[in-house]
């Protein structure tokens, strides 16, 4: 495997449902990210995590719950959604150094929640 | 309020002339630039980037332009090839923050 892989690539859930995305990254990168993609609206970013650090939380619900036990993997546990939850959610990775932010994007996890 | 605008939702040129894609920021602070190209059902792919000392970046067809008075950057692709069909988003971030800001996309569609 190469690059940033997201699991499932599609996933229905019922809002008591209780899931998890998992998204691996092969780069060797120090960060990596949550973001969500809704239709007509820009990528916004979930959290962010340095070094396995949460370092940003951008005033997500609580029922998202990020997990990040190494830098190579991350994961997005999901509990009684809402139908307005459903969207792309996409994963990243960067290498944060002293000035450039380059994030390599995995496919995406497609959410529909009933 | 957006900070990172793409005002064109949809542009369509002919293969073999060039696509111009536009994006206007407002934070002065952004100091680095990128544009990425999503094809359906895939995540955004990495194209092109910037940083704030250059005023032009080039990469094969790939050229982005930066305006820092203007608070302008632009994506010059040429030639478009049908291939470069895609939604193709502008992000903006600090440094090393950890932290981009995109915009909403512009779709793209290149007519053989």
């Amino acid at each position: 495997e190469t690059g940033v892989t997201q699991t499932p690539r599609h996933l229905v859930m019922g809002m008591t449902n209780k899931k998890s995305l998992k998204c691996e990254q092969h780069l060797g990168h120090n960060a990596m990210y949550w973001y969500k993609q809704s239709a007509k609206k820009p990528l916004e970013l979930m959290f962010v995590y340095n070094f396995k650090e949460q370092t940003e939380n951008n005033s997500v619900p609580s029922r998202f719950s990020p997990e990040c036990p190494n830098s190579s993997h991350l994961f997005l546990h999901l509990h009684t959604l809402q139908p307005e939850d459903s969207a792309l959610y996409l994963c990243a990775s960067s290498q944060l150094d002293d000035f450039t932010d380059t994030q390599y994007f995995g496919p995406g996890t497609r959410l529909t929640v009933l | 309020d957006q900070q990172v605008k793409q005002n064109s939702p949809s542009l369509s040129v002919q293969e073999g002339r060039i696509s111009i894609l536009n994006c206007d920021y407002t934070n002065s602070m952004f100091d680095y630039f990128l544009w990425y190209k999503k094809y359906p059902a895939e995540g955004p792919t990495f194209l092109i980037s910037i940083s704030s000392i250059k005023d032009k970046n080039e990469d094969g067809r790939f050229t982005v332009f930066l305006n820092k008075s203007a608070k302008h950057l632009s994506l010059h692709i040429v030639p478009s090839q049908p291939g470069d069909s895609a939604v193709y988003f502008c992000a903006a971030g600090r440094g090393s923050q950890g932290n981009l800001i995109f915009g909403k996309g512009t779709k793209l569609s290149v007519k053989p």
